[in-house]
């Protein structure tokens, strides 16, 4: 089983600065199979980013993600009052798996 | 538009067993997976398991192999998730979601609540 860890667990910044989430895995996966997910509180997770890098349709373009192998990052360039909110890197090859989450805080 | 509709909260007794449905709409069901995820309280997201429509195919996360099934019934684009012998700490909202095993998962439930309670 894949095991992934996000980092920092709670993120403090306040509207208009940049985010900068880790996610790291315990062996290499495969870009295809690598996910960002945003979740609000009493909502369904959404699908940010697939394939590593590429946007899900109506996502905008201050969200990008990056890396390879055991290391990937998912950068928020401006923070908005709407993205303070859980992110959740997940792995979806033969047997996904999700990290433990980034909370995302406004200071 | 492609949503997944999933049935009502359930409230059960420890070794209970309960049932989630969760109905697609909007795409071929048969054209995609159908993954189960759970949240307990407070907690981050668990993968459950998938299946397959097309063949019924099935792949369960270890924690929770024999004691989960996951059907569907293709005549109604309808997913089912099983899960027996229920414990207290199986509380907590259940979602489908389309995709799983080499596929993102792109469409969400809204989430079913199942509460294990004496």
């Amino acid at each position: 089983e894949i095991v992934l860890t996000q980092s920092p667990g709670t993120l403090s910044l306040s509207p208009g600065e940049r985010a900068t989430l880790s996610c790291r895995a315990s062996q290499s996966v495969s870009n295809t199979y690598l996910a960002w997910y945003q979740q609000k509180p009493g909502q369904a997770p959404r699908l940010l980013i697939y394939g590593a890098s590429s946007r899900a349709i109506g996502i905008p373009d201050r969200f990008s993600g990056s890396g390879s192998g055991t290391d990937f990052t998912l950068t928020i360039s401006r923070l908005e009052p709407e993205d303070f909110a859980v992110y959740y890197c997940q792995q979806h090859n033969t047997s996904p798996s999700f990290g433990g989450g980034t909370t995302v805080e406004n200071k | 538009q492609v949503q997944l509709v999933q049935s009502g909260a359930e409230v059960k007794k420890p070794g209970a067993s309960v049932t989630v449905s969760c109905k697609a709409s909007g795409y071929t069901f048969t054209s995609y997976g159908i993954s189960w995820v759970r949240q307990a309280p407070g907690q981050g997201l668990e993968w459950m398991g998938w299946i397959s429509p097309h063949n019924g195919n099935t792949n369960y996360a270890q924690k929770v192999q024999g004691r989960v099934t996951i059907t569907t019934d293709t005549s109604t684009s309808t997913a089912y998730m099983e899960l027996r012998s229920l414990r207290y700490d199986d509380t907590a909202v259940y979602y489908c979601a389309r995709g799983g095993l080499g596929w993102y998962f792109d469409v969400w439930g809204r989430g079913t609540l199942v509460t294990v309670s004496s």
